[in-house]
C-alpha cells in the first residue's frame, strides 16, 4: 500500500532562516505531487504542484520554491523565511492517471 | 478560478444527531473530494465524488455536478466525528479548490 511521510513534523525558525521540508512517497511509482499550505482557521491553499522530476509549477508567487530531484521526493524550500510563511504544511500525492489526493501528515511551522 | 463556499461554518451537534453539510462551487470540475480534519491536523480522505452518490457506514455524499453543490451527510454522530469538514473540488490542473470548512462539534 502506498504511504506519504512528511518531516520534520513541527518546526520553529527564526526570520530570515532558511527552510528545507520534505516530502516522500512510498509504493507508487510516478505519482503528482502537490505542496499546500493552511493558514490558521483556514482552507488550505495549493502552492506548487509537479507531475515528474524537475517538473514544478507554481500557483501562488511566494517566497518559496520546489524541487523535485527524484520520482517520488518533493522538497519545499526557502532562502530567508518570512513571519507571514508560518502554517502547517501539507504534501500530498495522487496517481498520474487520477484526480484523487492523499496527504501526509503536514509540517506545521512557526517563523518567530 | 473556482470559488467554494461551505456552510454552515460552524455547527454543534448532540451526540446521535443528525447532519448535513453543503459544499457549493461556482464552475464546472472534474472531480470533488471531501476531507475530515481531525483536532492533529490530519487529513482523512471521506470521498472522492465528481457526481453521483457514495455511502460508506454512517457518511454518505451527493453531488450534482450540473447544479454546482455537494453534500455530506452524517447520521448518528459520535464525538470522535468532531472536527472541520472540507469540501474541495478539483481545477483543470488536478489541484484541488478548499472552502473554508466545517467546523463540527459533536457533544456527548
Amino acid at each position: 500500500s502506498q504511504t506519504i511521510h512528511q518531516w520534520p513534523a513541527t518546526l520553529v525558525q527564526p526570520v530570515g532562516s532558511p527552510l528545507s521540508l520534505e516530502c516522500t512517497v512510498e509504493g507508487t511509482s510516478n505519482p503528482n505531487l502537490y505542496w499546500y499550505r493552511q493558514a490558521a482557521g483556514r482552507g488550505l491553499q495549493l502552492l506548487f504542484y509537479s507531475v515528474g522530476i524537475g517538473q514544478i509549477s507554481s500557483e501562488v508567487p511566494q517566497n518559496l520554491s520546489a524541487s523535485r530531484p527524484q520520482d517520488r521526493q518533493f522538497i519545499l524550500s526557502s532562502k530567508k523565511l518570512l513571519l507571514s510563511d508560518s502554517g502547517f504544511y501539507l504534501c500530498a500525492w495522487s496517481v498520474s492517471y487520477s484526480y484523487e489526493q492523499y496527504f501526509g501528515p503536514g509540517t506545521r511551522l512557526t517563523v518567530t | 478560478g473556482i470559488q467554494v463556499e461551505q456552510s454552515p461554518p460552524d455547527l454543534i451537534l448532540q451526540e446521535g444527531a443528525n447532519s448535513t453539510l453543503r459544499c457549493n462551487f461556482s464552475d464546472s470540475v472534474n472531480n470533488l473530494q471531501w476531507f475530515h480534519q481531525n483536532p492533529w491536523g490530519q487529513l482523512i480522505n471521506l470521498f472522492y465524488i465528481p457526481s453521483g452518490t457514495k455511502q460508506n457506514g454512517r457518511l454518505s455524499a451527493t453531488t450534482v455536478a450540473t447544479e454546482r453543490y455537494s453534500l455530506l451527510y452524517i447520521s448518528s454522530s459520535q464525538t470522535t466525528d468532531s472536527g472541520v469538514y472540507f469540501c474541495a473540488p478539483g481545477g483543470s490542473q488536478g489541484n484541488l479548490i478548499f472552502g473554508k470548512g466545517t467546523k463540527l462539534s459533536v457533544k456527548p
